[in-house]
Formats: structure tokens, sequence, C-alpha cells
């Protein structure tokens, strides 16, 4: 069975401060690893994917993840936070292509200028 | 990446009446999933609505109350069932589309409150 936890419900930086959103995984196979993004009101953009081609996966608006497999996790950073980053941010796996999502409780982003 | 329409995007529901939301993607995608999204929480998968046969519901989602149809590869419907206030939350239509590996993509949601 696989598994996602985000640690911190509620993460809260400084604009241009470092973005580090955490997760970690439980699979019993290699994942293929998922981040969203979503913002007040609207439905789940993807932010970026984790293919198993490279362990350093870049996204959209500057944000990246690195997959370590010895830590079975799959962070979340941006070097410099923005107002408009201020989001609901959730960390989803899957085994394959016919298996579900499974999406973690996700966290909240809130960013003080 | 698949383009994903929701109707409506938002309503206002008595209480024991039932609600179907339309979901369409602008191309044909292997799968086509329904997510409910109760306030502040995570998603939860409700079914994954199968072409031309019955869904496959999650534990604790049954047809009665959720029935859904996809008759073609690009349209699915959820009806939310004799509804209660419990029943207020986000719908969201999801949909996987093969990007390297199967990639999923949701729709903007279906915001429900039910009085």
């Amino acid at each position: 069975a696989q598994s996602v936890t985000q640690l911190g419900s509620h993460v809260s930086v400084s604009e241009g401060a470092l973005v580090l959103l955490r997760c970690n995984y439980s699979s019993s196979v290699p994942p293929y690893l998922f981040w969203y993004v979503q913002y007040p009101n609207q439905g789940l953009q993807l932010l970026l994917k984790y293919t198993s081609a490279a362990t350093l996966v870049k996204g959209i608006n500057g944000f990246e993840a690195e997959f370590k497999k010895s830590e079975t996790s799959f962070h979340l950073t941006k070097p410099s936070a923005h107002m408009s980053d201020a989001a609901e941010y959730f960390c989803a796996v899957t085994n394959s292509g016919n298996t579900p999502l499974v999406f973690g409780k996700g966290t909240r982003l809130s960013v003080i200028a | 990446s698949a383009v994903i329409s929701q109707k409506p995007s938002r309503d206002i529901c008595q209480r024991g009446t039932s609600l179907t939301i339309q979901c369409q993607v602008d191309s044909q995608v292997t799968m086509m999933f329904w997510y409910r999204q109760q306030p502040g929480q995570s998603l939860t998968l409700i079914a994954t609505a199968n072409q031309g046969s019955e869904a496959t519901y999650e534990s604790g989602f049954v047809i009665d109350k959720f029935p859904i149809s996809r008759p073609n590869l690009t349209f699915s419907t959820l009806t939310v069932s004799n509804m209660s206030p419990e029943d207020s939350s986000i719908y969201l239509c999801s949909v996987r589309q093969r990007q390297g590996i199967e990639t999923q993509y949701f729709g903007p949601g279906t915001r429900l409150l039910v009085l």
C-alpha cells in the first residue's frame, strides 16, 4: 500500500525566503511522485512530477523537488518565495498508470510581506 | 495537457434533492476519476469512471448515492443524490493522460453547498 505524509499542515515564510515543503512517501515498488498546487477557489494544478529520469525535477513557477530514495522523500523547494505562491500544496504518489493517486493531507503556504 | 471543464462551477441545494455535475475534457484520456474535497481537507477518491460500464467505487462510496456515467472517452457525470449538509464539498473531475508517464490533471471543481 502506498501513502504520503506531508509534514506541517501550515508553513509560513517571508517574501524572498526559501520555501521548503516536506513530503515523505511509502511504496513497495518504485513510485511516481507528483506535487500539485491549489489556489483559493480553484482546482489542482500540476507543479511537477518525478518519472525516474532524473532525481532533481524542475517544475513551473520556479519550484523544484528532489527525489531521495534513501530518505523516501520528495520535498518541494523554491529559492525565493513570492506573494503569489500562497496556496495549498499537495504531494501525491502512485505505482502505475492504473493505480489511483494517493494524496497527502496538504500544506498551506503563507507568504508574509 | 488536458483541459477539463466542469458544470456547474458552484451550486446551493436543498437537502433531499440531487445534483448532476458534468465533466468534459478536450482530448481522449485513459482514465477519468471523481474526487471529493471537504472543507479544509485533502482529496478523497470517490470512484473511477469507466467508459461503457459501471464505475469502480472506493470504500465508503456507493452507486446509489453517487451514480456516475461515462458514455464516451471525453465526458462523465457525477450525481450527488438525496443530498444532506454533509455532502457540502468541492467535487473534482480528474483525468489521466500519457505524457511520458501517466499524468493526472484536475478540473476546476464544483463547489456544492447543501442547506
